[in-house]
């Protein structure tokens, strides 16, 4: 088993909708949680970091963490054919980073 | 403008050859990292760099040899004896005083054997 599940998609939505992407995880020592993007044939870029559980709110994209149920969440409102990417979800149990575990990533497809 | 550079983009390889990725910084960032990217799996960490002359076997790292003489460049070569070499190698580097942990990718080079 994986230590960091996520569903590969592909996910279609129409412009305009909220889109939910999700991770979830084994290792309850993981207590910082990143979301990059990353656009065909790029390197992927950070988009949300969260520290802990709780909520974060950026713009039109919401990162959601609950330990208690090990499974991460980032929302994305009001999504743009721009959002076409594929969205990884990544984690680190501590400061050094050196061991930051990715999960698969989600290709997300936005229709105009 | 600061950024990672990777090259080439595009290599192909012929069976039994050794090649080097390059990945050059101007971002004065101490940390480097080498990552393998293959469909249906997450990023996966090849060797990594804290400082110049020291770096570390990442999860899989047979196969693959990095150097470290200049805090800029931490260029990856791919030899004969990693099985599997078709893949997109993505190199990062991360400003180790910044509590986020953001990694900074380049973008990328596609290696395939023929």
């Amino acid at each position: 088993q994986k230590e960091v599940e996520q569903d590969p998609g592909p996910l279609s939505v129409p412009e305009g909708a909220i889109v939910s992407l999700n991770c979830t995880y084994s290792n309850s020592a993981f207590q910082y949680f990143m979301w990059y993007r990353q656009y065909s044939r790029k390197g992927p870029e950070l988009l949300m970091y969260t520290y802990s559980s709780g909520n974060k709110e950026d713009g039109r994209f919401t990162a959601q963490v609950d330990k208690s149920s090990k499974y991460i969440s980032l929302f994305i409102r009001d999504s743009q054919p721009s959002d076409s990417a594929t969205y990884l979800c990544a984690m680190s149990a501590d400061t050094g980073f050196q061991k930051l575990v990715f999960g698969t990533g989600t290709r997300l497809l936005v229709s105009p | 403008d600061g950024g990672i550079t990777q090259s080439p983009k595009y290599l192909f390889r012929k069976e039994g050859q050794n090649v080097t990725l390059s990945c050059e910084q101007n971002l004065n960032h101490d940390a480097m990292y080498w990552y393998r990217q293959d469909p249906g799996q997450g990023l996966r960490l090849i060797y990594y760099s804290q400082i110049v002359n020291d770096f570390q076997k990442g999860d899989i790292a047979e196969g693959y040899s990095v150097s470290r003489e200049k805090k800029e460049s931490f260029p990856l070569t791919v030899t004969s004896a990693q099985k599997n070499p078709t893949a997109f190698y993505l190199c990062a580097s991360r400003e180790v005083k910044l509590s986020t942990g953001e990694l900074f990718f380049g973008e990328g080079s596609r290696l395939t054997v023929l």
